[in-house]
């Protein structure tokens, strides 16, 4: 069971936006900031957004992020093929003394 | 350009220690803006975080409660790099376990990851 709260699965077809939740509480996303990360298959999680709507150089901006109280979600514009892969939410937690993540969401482009 | 990379055996015992390396370069594990984490992912568990070491001053050392009583993580400033031990190893410790930078606020950078199977 997951400290952060996201959704199995999402999908959309290609060109569409879709928008990933992840739920927390007062301990982890309301005072801390949070990271996504993209991961394909077989490789290492990474950095997508951090600081709540920051994208690291060559992330496209495609991708942003947004936080409200205890709750952050990642949109995803103009959907592309190369998209589908699983992401993933991740916040310090303040309680537990430690970063925590979110299950996981495995976005598909149909 | 920073770069992680993992090295340590596949398979380890049941009851044994798992012994996993870190080498960085790009980067100082002694930077006092940075801190150096362990974190897993399995099936079962999903990701999760094992703990860190970072330099502020003096080493600090972090543990997650899940793993405290079993797990070291030490700095190497001669080799530059750091490493985890994991003792008592069981079949629910199989997982890919991955080192990871933590930059202000995020894990920016992750290790190649390393696939750890505990089997006899």
């Amino acid at each position: 069971q997951s400290v952060l709260t996201q959704p199995p699965s999402a999908s959309a077809t290609p060109g569409q936006g879709v928008s990933i939740p992840c739920s927390g509480s007062t301990s982890n996303i309301r005072s801390n900031t949070v990271n996504w990360f993209q991961q394909f298959p077989g490789t290492a999680p990474k950095l997508l957004i951090y600081s709540n709507d920051q994208r690291p150089s060559g992330v496209p901006d495609r991708f942003s992020g947004s936080k409200s109280g205890t709750s952050a979600s990642l949109a995803v514009s103009g959907l592309q093929s190369e998209d589908e892969a699983d992401y993933y939410c991740a916040a310090w937690d303040d309680s537990l003394n430690g970063w925590v993540f979110g299950g996981g969401t495995k976005l598909t482009v149909l | 350009q920073v770069q992680l990379q993992q090295s340590g055996p596949g398979l380890v015992k049941p009851s044994q220690t798992l012994s996993l390396t870190c080498a960085i370069s790009g980067d100082s594990v002694s930077s006092n803006s940075v801190t150096w984490n362990w974190i897993r992912q399995s099936p079962s568990r999903g990701l999760e975080w094992l703990g860190r070491t970072y330099y502020r001053s003096k080493w600090n050392i972090a543990y997650a409660v899940s793993v405290k009583s079993r797990i070291t993580i030490n700095p190497d400033t001669s080799k530059n790099q750091f490493s985890l031990q994991l003792n008592s190893m069981t079949p629910e410790d199989t997982a890919v376990y991955y080192c990871v930078r933590g930059g202000l606020g995020s894990l920016d950078y992750w290790g190649q990851g390393t696939l750890v199977t505990v089997s006899s």
